[in-house]
């Protein structure tokens, strides 16, 4: 079993709809990212969570500290936003090992 | 300006040989790092560096040497290639030495077939 677990695997949505990815986690960590690659490949970093909450135009991400849990927020979702979303932690024990969930495939459909 | 290159884009080389991967950031980063994503699309953490210094290798075979000249660089070489080593291969830079500190930049990424 993966420490870093991501669900659904697949969604498939229609275009305006709010999309939810949730991350869950079973190590301790210091950080988690979340992070969207394109088809074409190229991984961008959205956020880095700590604590809380941090919303960056239509995408909003939480993460709850104690339930070991993370959630990724698209409001309004458009095609673009159609992408592999992959959670990640750094963990705060051993030798800072980076672990990563097994991503999500987000389609837009128009 | 690209702000973390990684050369070549493509690489398609035969089972048996040894080549490398460049990889540059402009970003002024104390800290580097290889990651390999395999055909599932599963990233996975290789080695990391830190100021020229070797900080996370990540069970990798030692046919896989990575070479930092100074900070802004960090090299891939990997000897007598197996067809289990392809993959797409990330470059990623970040300025803290755990992630925690901020937000990291990836490369956009070497795709290596081996034959």
């Amino acid at each position: 079993k993966n420490e870093v677990e991501q669900s659904p695997q697949n969604l498939t949505a229609q275009e305006g709809e709010f999309i939810t990815i949730n991350c869950s986690y079973s190590v301790g960590i210091s950080a988690l990212h979340w992070l969207q690659q394109h088809p074409g490949g190229g991984i961008v970093s959205l956020f880095m969570l700590s604590s809380g909450k941090k919303k960056h135009g239509r995408l909003i991400a939480t993460i709850n500290i104690q339930e070991k849990h993370s959630s990724l927020h698209i409001t309004a979702s458009h095609p673009r936003d159609s992408a592999v979303y992959i959670c990640a932690v750094v963990s705060n024990f051993g030798n800072e090992k980076l672990t990563f969930g097994t991503g999500t495939r987000l389609t837009i459909i128009p | 300006d690209t702000a973390v290159s990684q050369t070549p884009k493509y690489l398609v080389t035969q089972m048996g040989n040894d080549k490398s991967i460049k990889c540059e950031q402009n970003l002024g980063h104390d800290t580097m790092y290889w990651y390999k994503q395999d055909s599932k699309k599963f990233l996975k953490i290789m080695f990391s560096y830190n100021n020229k210094e070797l900080i996370i290798n990540e069970t990798v075979p030692n046919r896989f040497s990575p070479k930092s000249p100074d900070k802004a660089h960090l090299n891939l070489h990997i000897n007598s290639l197996e067809l289990g080593d392809s993959a797409v291969y990330f470059c990623a830079s970040s300025q803290e030495r755990r992630w925690a500190g901020s937000g990291y930049t990836f490369g956009s990424g070497t795709r290596l077939t081996v034959v």
